[in-house]
């Protein structure tokens, strides 16, 4: 079964804390792995897409890499203006079905 | 400036009652969908169209139905039949029909049943 996992379902860090939100993947193959920004009561924003294994995508403090299991969103310097629930999702070459995950809430604490 | 709009932004429906929510695009983008979130859950797929006059069920569409008549318009009707209606609604669009390039999202409706 095609299954998306994020991981830790919810973060606290300290502004200017570094660290990294973790979307993991069981499909039977990849089309292209997505993520997004959701901020409380509001529609997901559009972040990166990856495509292949090596593949990294940067945007202000937010870097996203991709391997053949999983993928990261390193968050680098965060301010509080970061916070939000962080969105994976992943399509399947199979049928194009978007699987999403459940997302990881970030908190940045000024 | 182009994107999604969703309307109304909150919605509370009576029992027995159908309730339709709007979602409009003027982004030119072939394919429309809509979600719907749930708290702890992942977003789960209602109904998607990828072009005028046509759409499929996704993952949930017992108790919803769907329109495209227009490339602009995908409105979506939460009828009696669906048991548990109260959530965060979300209508998507993409460029592609396959989604391949990701989605823009509306800005969402909260229906709740009172």
């Amino acid at each position: 079964e095609d299954q998306v996992t994020q991981s830790p379902e919810a973060l606290r860090l300290q502004e200017g804390e570094s660290s990294s939100l973790n979307c993991s993947y069981t499909v039977s193959g990849l089309r292209g792995l997505f993520w997004y920004r959701q901020d409380p009561g509001k529609g997901p924003e559009f972040l990166f897409t990856l495509y292949s294994a090596g593949e990294e995508k940067e945007k202000e403090r937010l870097k996203a890499t991709l391997t053949k299991k999983e993928s990261f969103l390193h968050i680098t310097a965060p301010k509080p203006e970061d916070s939000a629930t962080y969105l994976c999702a992943v399509q399947v070459n199979r049928d194009d079905k978007i699987i999403f995950g459940k997302g990881t809430r970030l908190h940045i604490l000024p | 400036d182009g994107g999604i709009t969703q309307s109304p932004k909150y919605l509370f429906r009576k029992e027995g009652q159908n309730v339709t929510l709007s979602c409009e695009q003027n982004l030119n983008h072939d394919a429309m969908y809509w979600y719907r979130q749930d708290p702890g859950q992942g977003l789960r797929l209602i109904y998607y169209s990828q072009i005028v006059n046509d759409f499929q069920k996704g993952d949930i569409a017992e108790g919803y139905s769907v329109s495209r008549e227009k490339k602009e318009s995908f409105p979506l009707t939460v009828t009696s039949a669906q048991k548990n209606p109260t959530a965060f609604y979300l209508c998507a669009s993409s460029i592609d029909r396959q989604g391949r390039g990701g989605y823009t999202f509306g800005s969402g409706t909260r229906l709740t049943v009172v």
